[in-house]
C-alpha cells in the first residue's frame, strides 16, 4: 500500500533556527515522485520541488534543502536559518504508479520572532 | 489572470440550497482536480479530468457533481449537501495526469461552509 506519514504535527521554533521536517513514504513502485508543497495561512498549496526514485541527489534551493535517502525511504525537508514567513503547513507526497498524489497529512510549523 | 483562480473564494450554503464552485487555469495545462481539505485530515482527491474526461472518482457522494466544459475549466455543482461536507475546495491542475510532468498547481480554495 501506499503511504505518506509526516509524523510532527506541529514544530514550534525560533526565529533564525534551523527546522527538519520529516517525511518518511511506503511504496512497492520502483519508479515514483515525491513532491513537498507549503500551504501558508491564505490556503494555497504552492510547489517547492518534486523528486524521482532515480535521483538521490539532494537539492538545495536558497535556505531550503531536500535529503532523500532511498534506504530508509525519506524524504526530509530543512529549513536553514527560518524566517516568520516560512510559518506554513507543509505537505509531502507521493505519486503512485496511476499518478494520483498521496498526501501525507502535514505538518504545521511555526516560527516565532 | 494567472495560475489557478477559484470563485468563490468563501460560501455559506443552506443543506437545501445548489451552488457551483469555479476554477480557471491559466497555465496551458491539461488536467485538473478537485480536493477537499477537511480539519486534521490529509487532502481528499474527490474527481481528475484529463483533457475533458474524468478518469477518477473516489468515491465521492452523488451530492457533488464534477464538470469539466474544458481544459481550462472546472465546476464543482453542490446540491443537498450536509454540515460535514464543510470545508476547504481545492481546485489543481497539471501538465498531463497520466505522464510527464506531475506537480500540481493549486488555486487558492474555496472555504465552504454548510448550515
Amino acid at each position: 500500500a501506499q503511504k505518506v506519514t509526516q509524523a510532527q504535527t506541529e514544530i514550534s521554533v525560533v526565529e533564525k533556527e534551523d527546522v527538519t521536517l520529516d517525511c518518511v513514504y511506503e511504496t512497492r513502485d520502483t519508479t515514483y515522485y515525491l513532491f513537498w508543497y507549503k500551504q501558508p495561512p491564505s490556503g494555497e498549496l504552492v510547489f517547492l520541488i518534486r523528486r524521482n526514485s532515480f535521483d538521490e541527489q539532494n537539492e538545495i534551493s536558497g535556505r531550503y534543502s531536500w535529503n532523500f535517502q532511498k534506504s530508509t525511504s525519506s524524504f526530509n525537508f530543512t529549513i536553514t536559518a527560518s524566517q516568520v514567513v516560512d510559518s506554513a503547513v507543509y505537505f509531502c507526497a507521493l505519486a503512485d504508479s496511476n499518478y494520483q498524489l498521496i498526501w501525507g497529512a502535514g505538518t504545521k510549523l511555526i516560527i516565532k520572532p | 489572470e494567472t495560475g489557478v483562480t477559484q470563485t468563490p473564494r468563501h460560501l455559506v450554503m443552506g443543506m437545501t440550497n445548489k451552488k457551483s464552485l469555479k476554477c480557471e487555469q491559466h497555465l496551458g495545462h491539461n488536467a485538473m482536480y478537485w480536493y477537499k481539505q477537511s480539519a486534521k485530515k490529509p487532502l481528499e482527491l474527490m474527481f481528475v479530468y484529463s483533457l475533458e474526461e474524468r478518469v477518477e472518482n473516489n468515491s465521492v457522494p452523488s451530492r457533488f457533481s464534477p464538470e469539466c466544459p474544458n481544459s481550462s475549466h472546472l465546476f464543482l455543482h453542490l446540491h443537498t449537501l450536509q454540515p460535514e461536507d464543510s470545508a476547504l475546495y481545492l481546485c489543481a491542475s497539471s501538465q498531463d495526469q497520466r505522464g510527464g510532468t506531475y506537480e500540481q498547481y493549486f488555486g487558492p480554495g474555496t472555504r465552504l461552509t454548510v448550515t
